[in-house]
């Protein structure tokens, strides 16, 4: 299996407090992603980075920021976490953005 | 814009018969295609995979797809499933382009009948 990790693997947080959920690999992969999962929605892209300080918009970005200062970190931030942002977030790395991706174990988070 | 569009939202089969999970994608190109599985409360690992060349692909734990371009299809198939193939599948599609990401169908859950 690919070397990601993702922390913490579950959490639960109040509304309106911030949130920090990282994302670690040991592969030195060039791409990284945050995906969010929902039933019946599949996995939706939300942020993904192509390099160090390089980063853009997926189609579920609004409320989210990420930051990447090193290859092996991705960091997806909700700045003032609100209910509809629970879900399970999973992160992906891959050498390409043409290449097979490779997941994290995900993250859950429950928002009050 | 690319989508990709698994039509069986939840499909059940006996231990030991056929599957077919289908999936269909609009895109102008021929794109890369993926399948993937995830195991309830895990992530997502690779099935299989096509890029070009042969239009049947193998991938892990004997499941095939095949890649048909006049039906913008990529339909994933297994001669006997098993009890363990019990999870949700899902079909992705990349557009062959500088801006492109990867896209998912929203799943097809697959259960096994004893």
């Amino acid at each position: 299996d690919a070397g990601i990790t993702q922390s913490p693997r579950h959490k639960v947080t109040e509304t309106g407090t911030p949130v920090t959920l990282r994302c670690h690999q040991t592969e030195n992969h060039r791409y990284m992603y945050w995906y969010r999962q929902d039933p019946g929605h599949g996995l939706r892209l939300i942020h993904y980075s192509y390099g160090v300080k390089d980063t853009d918009k997926g189609e579920v970005s609004d409320g989210y920021s990420v930051s990447r200062s090193k290859t092996e970190d991705f960091l997806l931030t909700l700045e003032s976490a609100t209910s509809s942002q629970t879900s399970v977030y999973f992160c992906a790395i891959s050498p390409d953005q043409q290449e097979t991706q490779y997941f994290g174990p995900g993250t859950r988070l429950l928002v009050l | 814009a690319q989508s990709v569009t698994q039509p069986d939202i939840h499909i059940t089969v006996s231990e030991g018969a056929s599957l077919e999970l289908r999936c269909n994608y609009s895109y102008g190109a021929t794109p890369y295609l993926f399948w993937y599985v995830q195991s309830p409360g895990q992530g997502l690992q690779l099935l299989l995979k096509y890029f070009s060349g042969d239009t049947l692909v193998q991938g892990i734990k004997g499941f095939e797809a095949e890649f048909k371009r006049s039906q913008s299809s990529f339909n994933l198939r297994k001669p006997s499933v098993h009890w363990s193939d019990a999870a949700e599948y899902f079909c992705a599609v990349v557009a062959y382009s500088s801006a492109s990401k990867i896209i998912f169908g929203s799943g097809t859950r697959l259960s096994i009948r004893p």
